[in-house]
């Protein structure tokens, strides 16, 4: 059974618009979330993390929210651009050297 | 070279074949891995060496074999491997000895006719 759901397996926005990528998990113990972004014929490249003491944390274009109730978290990327077309991961860490990982939304910036 | 490099790029082999995939991380970091992708599957985990010494092994077959000589560089020897274990091979590397961040590799494509 997946531990963590991106059920969106793409997204086409504007550029210039936000983008917002979702992702759930199931474990109420997760303490610490990522974000990788990955583009064709390349390795994941870690984007943003957020722990499970913060709900937001920032870095330039990219915000991701945690909302721990709901295990929930989502990465908005604002403004878009289409060098952010890629496909996004979500990963969550299970402990131990374990990140277990969503099978990824494609988003498509149109320019 | 800078980060987590992978070599070859690009393999193919058949199911008798032997063949290795290596992997050095120009990082500084504790902690090497390997992980799997498949089409429209998560990445999944295989090995992770910390110092060297293997931590964990998600329950791979014994036709992939792991080995980290240093801290710096894993392999992953291939012999006899099915069809099926076509996939994406991605080394990554992480400094922190929880392996909350990895930072990944460029990986190899694998196809097994």
């Amino acid at each position: 059974d997946q531990q963590v759901k991106q059920n969106s397996p793409s997204l086409s926005v504007q550029e210039g618009r936000i983008s917002i990528l979702n992702c759930d998990y199931t474990n109420s113990m997760f303490d610490y979330f990522l974000w990788y972004k990955k583009y064709p014929a390349e390795g994941p490249t870690f984007l943003i993390s957020i722990s499970s003491i913060k709900d937001k944390n920032e870095d330039g274009r990219f915000t991701v929210f945690l909302n721990k109730s709901a295990k929930h978290l989502s990465l908005h990327i604002v403004p878009s651009q289409p060098g952010d077309s890629a496909v996004y991961f979500c990963a969550v860490w299970a402990g131990s050297y374990q990140l277990t990982f969503g099978k990824g939304t494609k988003l498509s910036v149109i320019p | 070279e800078t980060g987590v490099t992978q070599t070859p790029r690009h393999l193919v082999m058949g199911m008798t074949n032997k063949k290795s995939l290596k992997c050095e991380q120009h990082l500084g970091h504790n902690a090497m891995y390997w992980y799997k992708q498949s089409a429209k599957k998560p990445l999944e985990l295989m090995f992770v060496y910390s110092l060297e010494e293997r931590v964990e092994n998600n329950s791979v077959p014994s036709r992939f074999s792991p080995e980290c000589p240093n801290s710096s560089h894993l392999f992953l020897h291939l012999h006899t491997l099915q069809p099926e274990d076509s996939a994406l091979y991605l080394c990554a590397s992480s400094q922190d000895d929880r392996g909350e961040t990895q930072y990944f590799g460029p990986g190899t494509r694998l196809l097994v006719l």
